[in-house]
């Protein structure tokens, strides 16, 4: 069985410092990785996903992830948070040929100015 | 242009009703999911649907239905509403099958059982 553990409930960092969300993954086949934010009272959106190739994956509004498969990892990173980064975000995984996504339990980023 | 909705936007109920959620999206994707989101567990699948005429269970689909008559709606009905099932609920919607697919996220349904 898949699962996944964001292993932050909530990170608070100051504006224009850089921030790191971490995920960690369990599956026994190939599988592929999103992250999806959500912002206040809105609904989730895709930031980025790794299918494959290159294990650096960038996304929208300067998010990337890295994939490390020998960690079984696929931390979120951007350099320079900004106030509006403010939301919730969500590490999640399904496996090659399936159609469910199993989503993690989220991490709240708080930034401050 | 394309969208997912959800109807109502927020919900009171009392114990024993039956409640039924909306959900509507003109993406026309195949892939059709109920998902709950509560503090501490993300978000978990209820029930989901990969076609019309097709329904699946997901890991707490107990005292929830759903069905696929079209492919643009999945309504999701609570039998017997229960305190446990207040939350917030989400549609999502996808198209294919290989499991890279994204999903759509309508903007949630926040239910209270009383």
């Amino acid at each position: 069985a898949q699962s996944v553990t964001q292993l932050d409930s909530q990170v608070p960092v100051f504006e224009e410092a850089p921030v790191e969300l971490r995920c960690n993954y369990s599956s026994s086949v190939s599988v592929y990785l999103f992250w999806y934010v959500q912002y206040p009272n809105q609904g989730l959106q895709l930031l980025l996903k790794y299918l494959s190739g290159s294990t650096l994956v960038k996304g929208i509004n300067g998010f990337e992830a890295e994939f490390n498969k020998s960690q079984t990892s696929f931390h979120l990173r951007k350099p320079s948070v900004h106030i509006s980064d403010t939301a919730e975000y969500f590490c999640a995984v399904s496996n090659t040929g399936g159609f469910k996504t199993i989503f993690g339990a989220g991490t709240r980023l708080f930034v401050k100015a | 242009d394309a969208e997912i909705t959800q109807s109502p936007r927020h919900k009171i109920t009392e114990t024993g009703r039956q409640v039924t959620l909306a959900c509507h999206q003109t993406w026309n994707h195949n892939n059709m999911f109920w998902y709950r989101q509560d503090l501490g567990h993300g978000l978990r699948l209820i029930h989901y649907s990969y076609g019309v005429q097709d329904t699946n269970k997901g890991e707490v689909s107990d005292g929830y239905s759903v069905s696929r008559s079209n492919t643009e709606d999945l309504p999701l009905t609570l039998e017997s509403a229960a305190s446990s099932q207040t939350s917030v609920y989400f549609c999502a919607s996808s198209v294919g099958s290989g499991g890279e697919e994204t999903q759509y996220f309508g903007p949630g349904t926040r239910l209270l059982v009383l």
